[in-house]
């Protein structure tokens, strides 16, 4: 079973709009990471999240952890062409020695 | 920025024959990682080391493997390369309980 799961798996929205992207762990969490792919490139750190509660901003993606649900949204605000592409989360989590990824979610923005 | 490098960016090779991919990062990380990717697709773990002589096999089961025999150079090598070997090669190092740094990764075609 997956350890880390984000939702939606795929997005599609028009320039401009809100969206949400959202990571949840099935185990306590010691740490938070996001990270974006532009397609056949590496993984672009944007922010890591490690308190309860905590939230972060990176020019108008921001992160939030939740840490009773376990959980993580990254929001974007005024989505722009230059924000497509994977978001990936990655989490040190209880009973892990290593990091793991959720599935990555793929964000498409329309003209 | 990250100082993780990955050499060769682009590969083709014919089946059968033994390559190695170098993976280098000189931040003085104890953990080091590599991951297949298909295009679009998850992150999978097939190797992490933390630290020097230290080497683990990860979640995706693989045909290659790996040496640490200094901090900043984590060497992959696929003794006889196959088609269904062809993927996008990642690696990452992070300290303990810190975001990873990812190199831009290795694209592998087996003919």
């Amino acid at each position: 079973s997956q350890e880390l799961e984000q939702s939606p798996q795929s997005l599609i929205v028009q320039e401009g709009k809100n969206l949400t992207i959202n990571c949840t762990s099935s185990k306590t969490l010691y740490g938070l990471y996001w990270y974006k792919q532009k397609y056949g490139e590496g993984l672009i750190f944007l922010m890591m999240l490690q308190k309860g509660g905590e939230e972060k901003s990176h020019e108008k993606i921001t992160a939030k952890l939740d840490e009773k649900k376990q959980q993580s949204s990254l929001h974007i605000t005024a989505s722009q062409p230059s924000h497509a592409g994977i978001y990936l989360c990655g989490a040190d989590i209880q009973g892990a020695q290593k990091l793991v990824f959720g599935q990555g979610t793929r964000l498409t923005i329309n003209p | 920025e990250a100082d993780i490098y990955q050499t060769p960016r682009y590969l083709v090779i014919g089946t059968g024959k033994k390559i190695t991919l170098e993976c280098s990062q000189t931040m003085g990380h104890d953990k080091m990682y590599w991951y297949q990717q298909d295009p679009g697709m998850e992150l999978h773990l097939i190797h992490y080391s933390y630290g020097v002589n230290s080497t683990e096999k990860g979640d995706l089961s693989s045909e290659s493997t790996v040496s640490r025999i200094r901090t900043e150079h984590f060497p992959l090598t696929l003794e006889s390369a196959r088609p269904s070997h062809t993927s996008q090669y990642l690696c990452a190092s992070s300290k303990q309980h810190t975001e990873a740094f990812f190199g831009q990764g290795t694209r592998l075609t087996v003919v």
